[in-house]
């Protein structure tokens, strides 16, 4: 069965220093891995997403995610945080290959706190 | 240049009043899902259509229904809203490669 799990419930960095977020996923097959943000009161926006064609992924605003097979890990990183990135951020990978079901299996969820 | 849609934003009901939430896509997609989403916690699916074929979670309460007329409509009915009830609704579409579900901007709903 396909699993993730977010290392840390709460990040607190300093605005203009790095940010990581920790997920570490289970599945049995190659797997199709997401990265969603949630803004208080706000719909989730996708970051960025695995397809298997490159291991660096890039996202929208400056973050990117590395798939490490090796350590079953997703991270997500960003070289410096601003206000605005503020958020919930959920790790997420898929039961399927697109069938009916390929429904999303959601991390716990990691709350980012940017301070001035 | 939105592309899944959701009225009204925020929704207030009173205890035991029927509601209905409503999405809208652009998308074209065939795949439409319907999320229940607690203060703090990860979103929790309660159903989703593929195509017309309506699919259930098995732990999704019967007060809780969904109708899709067309392609880019789904609506979410609750019966008779309780107090746990209040949450936040967030509709969804999947298409693309790889397959990749995108959000609407939720719907808060409030039982008083």
């Amino acid at each position: 069965a396909q699993s993730v799990t977010q290392l840390d419930s709460h990040v607190s960095v300093s605005e203009g220093t790095p940010v990581l977020l920790r997920c570490n996923y289970s599945s049995s097959y190659s797997p199709s891995l997401f990265w969603y943000v949630q803004h208080p009161n706000k719909g989730l926006q996708l970051l960025l997403k695995y397809t298997s064609a490159a291991t660096l992924v890039k996202g929208i605003n400056g973050f990117e995610a590395e798939f490490k097979k090796s350590e079953t890990s997703f991270h997500l990183t960003k070289p410096s945080a601003h206000m605005s990135d503020a958020a919930e951020y959920f790790c997420v990978v898929s039961d399927g290959y697109g069938g009916a079901t390929n429904k999303l299996i959601f991390g716990t969820g990691t709350l980012l706190a940017v301070q001035p | 240049d939105a592309m899944v849609i959701q009225n009204p934003r925020y929704q207030v009901t009173q205890f035991g009043k029927p509601v209905t939430l409503s999405c809208s896509q652009t998308l074209n997609h065939n795949v439409m899902y319907w999320y229940q989403q607690k203060s703090s916690q990860a979103p929790k699916l309660l159903f989703h259509y593929y195509d017309k074929d309506f699919n259930n979670e098995a732990d999704t309460p019967d007060n809780f229904q969904s109708r899709r007329p067309n392609t880019s409509f789904c609506f979410l009915d609750i019966r008779s809203p309780g107090l746990g009830d209040a949450a936040m609704y967030l509709c969804a579409t999947r298409g693309g490669f790889p397959d990749t579900q995108y959000f609407g901007p939720g719907t808060r709903l409030t039982v008083l």
